[in-house]
């Protein structure tokens, strides 16, 4: 099946600072791809998705000039956590269709911390 | 706005014992998916349903989507540890392709 990484796989950071996330489609061309957040114990949430070329579709709630999205290319998109806070700390995982009956496959996800 | 809830939230079984988790949700459906999370892991596509009433197989899982479109089931039979994880139904809907996630059944399972 499709794969989909993302880098780094955790990251710790002070409050205020900025976080990058990256989200690549390995062996495929995504389009679009899609941001979640996942807390403890609790479902994914969508946050935004991201378009290439254009700019990325925010769910409702979603703040997105704190969460930057760019999508420069067909198998990579960014998420940067902006002036992040302690209640950013989360799982985020990025995720694309790749297949032929629009079956999403996942990144791994990254583990932010931010203290 | 919609909601797709699953029950229950949690399930302990010992190994052998079956296992289902349902999902519901307050409007129709235009398809359900389903995707297993180990833990510490990220979501696995599963399976997906389309149509009314279907039945599908995989092995000792068991996928329905019901005769309304309104909910599903997944029947686990004969659980092993390696079943152990959350299963989260979601509807992919829109030209977008978004998922819209169930709240998940997280299974344990021991010997």
């Amino acid at each position: 099946g499709a794969v989909v990484s993302q880098h780094p796989s955790w990251v710790i950071c002070k409050s205020g600072t900025s976080v990058k996330i990256e989200c690549r489609s390995l062996d495929f061309q995504a389009t679009t791809m899609f941001w979640y957040r996942q807390f403890p114990k609790q479902s994914l949430m969508l946050m935004a998705t991201s378009n290439e070329g254009s700019k990325a579709t925010y769910e409702q709630g979603v703040e997105k000039d704190k969460f930057l999205i760019n999508h420069a290319s067909l198998t990579l998109s960014t998420l940067t956590v902006t002036s992040a806070h302690p209640e950013d700390s989360s799982f985020y995982i990025c995720s694309a269709n790749g297949g032929t009956i629009n079956e999403q496959f996942f990144g791994p996800g990254t583990r932010l911390t931010v203290l | 706005g919609q909601q797709v809830m699953q029950i229950p939230q949690y399930q302990h079984v010992q190994e052998g014992e079956d296992f289902t988790t349902y999902c519901n949700s307050s409007t129709t459906l235009s398809n359900i998916q389903w995707y297993k999370q180990r833990p510490g892991g990220h979501p696995v596509f599963l399976i997906q349903l389309v149509k009314s009433g279907e039945v599908k197989k995989q092995k000792r899982l068991t996928f329905q989507f019901g005769e309304a479109k309104k909910n599903s089931s997944l029947h686990i039979t004969a659980t092993q540890t390696t079943d152990v994880g959350t299963y989260f139904c979601a509807e992919n809907t829109g030209t977008a392709s978004k998922l819209t996630f169930g709240t998940g059944t997280r299974l344990q399972v021991t010997l």
